[in-house]
């Protein structure tokens, strides 16, 4: 089963505009992380927050983690229409034997308007 | 470095048949993970595989079964195949040093039909 919640399951936008989408989770972790997934195609690692961090930033993309509220926020600054797809957040548990097993939200699907 | 690779992209089997795919992770990567997704379920893991020895599996039922070589290329079966198995078959790999082994890079999956 899942851990992982997202919000909103749908986000529609137009170029220029900041996206943000949140995740929730329920159980302590090692990190969290979140991936892009463009039609049904594979997945692509964006950026990995740890739990001792409460802040990180890669190009357009900045990640929260609130690890007190268990949920993390990831924000898309002056969107394209090339970011259009869908979102996941994942979550490993602590634990070198966990480090291959993810679990991950139901995603958010973004869309950016030309 | 080549990226995961899946074989084959596609697949459409029959109800009661089984099925095998396979993945070859990046070069040096030792683990490998397997993951199912469908619209309904989402994103579920399956099991890990580090070193040829499985090392987390998560709860499908008996029929979804894997394994790794010695090259660190992994085959998963299906046997008995149902309606409900038709779904994107992912397999990621990931590195063996610190922070970085959490980072799991995906393959292009194989999509399984079953009729």
């Amino acid at each position: 089963s899942q851990q992982g919640e997202e919000d909103p399951q749908a986000l529609s936008i137009q170029e220029g505009e900041n996206a943000t989408m949140n995740c929730s989770y329920k159980t302590s972790i090692n990190n969290l992380q979140w991936y892009r997934q463009n039609s049904g195609r594979g997945l692509v690692h964006l950026i990995l927050i740890r739990s001792n961090e409460r802040e990180k930033h890669s190009g357009r993309l900045r990640v929260t983690l609130d690890t007190s509220k268990k949920s993390s926020s990831l924000l898309i600054t002056a969107s394209r229409a090339a970011d259009t797809a869908s979102y996941f957040c994942a979550t490993a548990r602590p634990g070198s034997s966990n480090t291959g097993k993810l679990i991950f939200g139901q995603g958010t699907t973004l869309q950016v308007k030309p | 470095k080549a990226g995961v690779t899946q074989t084959p992209r596609y697949l459409i089997k029959t109800r009661g048949q089984q099925v095998t795919l396979s993945c070859s992770p990046i070069s040096g990567h030792r683990s490998v993970s397997w993951y199912q997704q469908t619209p309904g379920q989402g994103l579920q893991f399956l099991f890990e595989y580090f070193s040829e020895t499985q090392r987390n599996k998560g709860n499908f039922p008996g029929r979804f079964s894997g394994r790794q070589f010695s090259n660190s290329r992994s085959e998963m079966n299906v046997s008995t195949l149902e309606l409900g198995d038709s779904a994107l078959y992912l397999c990621a790999s990931s590195g063996t040093s610190g922070t970085s082994s959490y980072e799991q890079y995906f393959g292009p999956g194989t999509r399984l039909t079953v009729t």
